[in-house]
């Protein structure tokens, strides 16, 4: 069956640094989506991305965070200068719908900020 | 806030009985979906139930949904050890396409 993969699965960084996290979703979805979820808290949106435009993004999503699907497989979520409070598991989802369709998640990349 | 809020926090139950776990949202959805995520894991999608759906079966899985009540109930039948995860409610919103994730139920199925 097919599943969206994300690599790395680990990532410590420190603070300041840029990170690339990626993700490859699943080969015929048009909807692709980050999600957060800081150790212990929800589920958060983050932003999604259609048509290689980004369509929705949360407040989360402020000038530090980027996507980019930069071939016709890999879809990336760059931070441009972490922050000790980046450090979540961080999640990549896609769909083939809109609506009334699931989002398919990744197993997540962790990544730590020190 | 569309964020769903899933009651309880926490269940723990014997295994072969069964748990009951409840969402509730607060704004008009298209569908409802229940994932589950194992500790630091990601996350797995169980099932999804339509707006016009008001009960879903998936294997030991039964999902309920109430749109007047915006609330929605995930039963798991005869419980296994293998079935403690978090469960997590997710929505969507009528015009954006992003999910709202609940705070969970954390369920641990004692052998």
């Amino acid at each position: 069956e097919p599943e969206v993969t994300q690599t790395p699965s680990h990532q410590v960084t420190q603070m300041g640094q840029e990170v690339i996290l990626r993700c490859v979703p699943i080969s015929n979805h048009l909807y692709f989506y980050w999600y957060r979820q800081i150790l212990g808290q929800k589920v958060e949106f983050l932003v999604s991305f259609y048509n290689n435009e980004i369509s929705e993004k949360s407040e989360i999503f402020d000038d530090q965070f980027s996507v980019e699907r930069p071939d016709g497989s890999n879809f990336t979520l760059k931070i441009r200068s972490t922050k000790l409070e980046d450090s979540a598991m961080y999640f990549c989802a896609s769909g083939r719908d809109r609506n009334q369709e699931t989002q398919y998640f990744g197993p997540g990349t962790r990544l730590l900020v020190l | 806030s569309q964020q769903g809020e899933e009651d309880p926090q926490a269940l723990s139950i014997q295994e072969g009985e069964n748990a009951t776990m409840n969402c509730s949202y607060k704004t008009s959805i298209n569908n409802l979906q229940w994932y589950r995520q194992n500790s630091g894991r990601g996350l797995v999608h169980l099932i999804l139930i339509r707006s016009n759906e008001r009960e879903k079966h998936s294997g030991r899985l039964r999902v309920t949904l109430d749109t007047s009540k915006k609330s929605s109930s995930l039963l798991i039948t005869a419980s296994r050890a293998a079935d403690t995860a978090s469960y997590f409610c997710a929505t969507d919103g009528v015009y954006g396409n992003q999910f709202y994730f609940g705070t969970g139920t954390s369920l641990t199925v004692i052998p």
